[in-house]
């Protein structure tokens, strides 16, 4: 079946260090791909989407490449504040649900 | 204005209770979700609903009843709840013909005591 497989956490870094969060997937087909945040004691929010193959989704300073040949979609920022501290999920559409990595949290300190 | 809202924000009940969550979206959606997020922050699907029929039901026990009294509501009812129950419940709404993405509420922390 479908699946998501995402980097372990916690990540910690300094502010305006870069960022990357691992993430790749598992499906058959072309499913859109899909990062959420869930910052502390808040639901999710959609945080970019790339609905088919070589699709950049990118939002505020976060990017993704959706990559066909190695079933990837990566999360990257250049640059990371402290308000950037939450837990990242990546996603795939299946079916009408979506299926979840396991969820990485990134501490970023001053 | 909250686009998917969820009631009660917290719900802190004992085991063997019945209690009811309620979700209400506003963005004219066809499609509503229940998706369960346990102690570790993983997320599962539970149930989906496409103009208020059932289309996924997640090997959810028979204890768990959603109902959708129309497109923009889907409540969740549970029965004789368990300790196992407490977790954060998310519901959530998407227009699959024009987007894949899912829109969240702001979650149910529900803890059964």
């Amino acid at each position: 079946g479908n699946s998501v497989t995402q980097m372990e956490g916690p990540v910690t870094l300094s502010e305006e260090a870069f960022l990357t969060i691992n993430c790749t997937y598992t499906a058959t087909g072309y499913p859109s791909l899909f990062w959420y945040v869930q910052y502390p004691g808040e639901g999710l929010q959609l945080l970019l989407k790339a609905t088919k193959a070589d699709d950049k989704g990118s939002n505020k300073g976060f990017e993704a490449t959706y990559r066909k040949e190695t079933t990837s979609f990566h999360l990257e920022k250049g640059s990371v504040q402290v308000s950037d501290s939450a837990v990242y999920f990546c996603a795939l559409d299946s079916s009408y649900k979506l299926i979840f990595g396991s969820g990485t949290r990134l501490l970023v300190r001053p | 204005d909250t686009a998917v809202s969820q009631t009660p924000k917290y719900l802190v009940t004992q085991m063997g209770n019945d209690k009811s969550i309620k979700c209400e979206q506003n963005l004219g959606h066809d499609t509503m979700y229940w998706y369960k997020q346990d102690s570790k922050k993983f997320l599962k699907i539970m149930f989906s609903y496409n103009n208020k029929e059932l289309i996924i039901n997640e090997t959810v026990p028979n204890r768990f009843s959603p109902k959708s009294p129309d497109k923009a509501h889907l409540n969740l009812h549970i029965n004789s709840l368990e300790l196992g129950d407490s977790a954060v419940y998310f519901c959530a709404s998407s227009q699959p013909k024009s987007g894949k993405e899912q829109y969240f509420g702001p979650g149910t922390r529900l803890t059964v005591t």
